[in-house]
């Protein structure tokens, strides 16, 4: 099994540019999210989804638009990038359902640079 | 919402000594608490977890503890390595959800021969 993958690995953006990150898992799990990584701030919630055509914003949305139209993909969209986007962003998945918490494995993240 | 507050930042040992990295959380309903290590360049990855019905546990050199009453949580790491030398991650379930985590501000670990 891959795991939890994501592409691209690395990109550079100007101002105003959009794109979109994809994060794919191969393990069936329900719940996925997208995370951002700045220093000295911890993994800060962007987005999430607990199923298959669900979305739901995390702590930190503004600017950032998903979708899970498929229950292996979880895509992030940049619609405007700017600077303040720069970041490490890692997209994690974890089985999910039943009321017992489980361990969230996380993708090898897509650094983001917006010029 | 949840917030979860980690001291400290950063943090340097001898190797063989211990580390003791410690978290707050200001929501009583969280009841998962996982404890992610997170070596440079990589991804984050589960080191040990804990949840509300347990105090204390042990996985060889690491071992997490649990007071609820105060609302905090710590990570010990005993006779340290070289390669334990990463940034440590602590995390709380958000209100008591089984699918959202709030993380800790991180603390860097390193860990000197």
């Amino acid at each position: 099994n891959a795991g939890v993958t994501q592409t691209p690995k690395f990109r550079v953006l100007k101002t105003g540019q959009s794109m979109t990150l994809l994060c794919a898992q191969d393990m069936n799990h329900e719940y996925m999210y997208w995370y951002r990584q700045d220093p000295g701030m911890g993994l800060r919630l962007i987005h999430y989804s607990v199923g298959e055509g669900t979305t739901a914003k995390g702590e930190v949305p503004d600017g950032y638009n998903v979708s899970r139209l498929k229950k292996q993909n979880f895509l992030l969209g940049l619609e405007s990038a700017a600077p303040s986007q720069t970041s490490v962003y890692f997209c994690a998945s974890t089985r999910g359902g039943g009321r017992v918490y489980n361990e969230q494995f996380f993708g090898p993240g897509t650094r983001l640079t917006v010029l | 919402g949840e917030n979860v507050e980690q001291h400290p930042s950063t943090l340097s040992v001898q190797e063989g000594d211990s580390a003791v990295i410690k978290c707050t959380y200001s929501d009583s309903a969280s009841n998962y608490f996982p404890w992610y290590k997170q070596e440079l360049g990589k991804r984050p990855q589960l080191i040990i977890d804990i949840r509300s019905n347990v105090g204390e546990k042990k996985d060889q050199r690491i071992a997490v503890t649990l007071n609820k009453t105060a609302k905090h949580f710590s990570l010990h790491i005993t006779e340290t390595q070289p390669e334990d030398s990463a940034v440590y991650f602590c995390a709380a379930s958000s209100g008591g959800s089984n699918y959202k985590l709030t993380f800790g501000k991180g603390t860097l670990l390193t860990v000197n021969p």
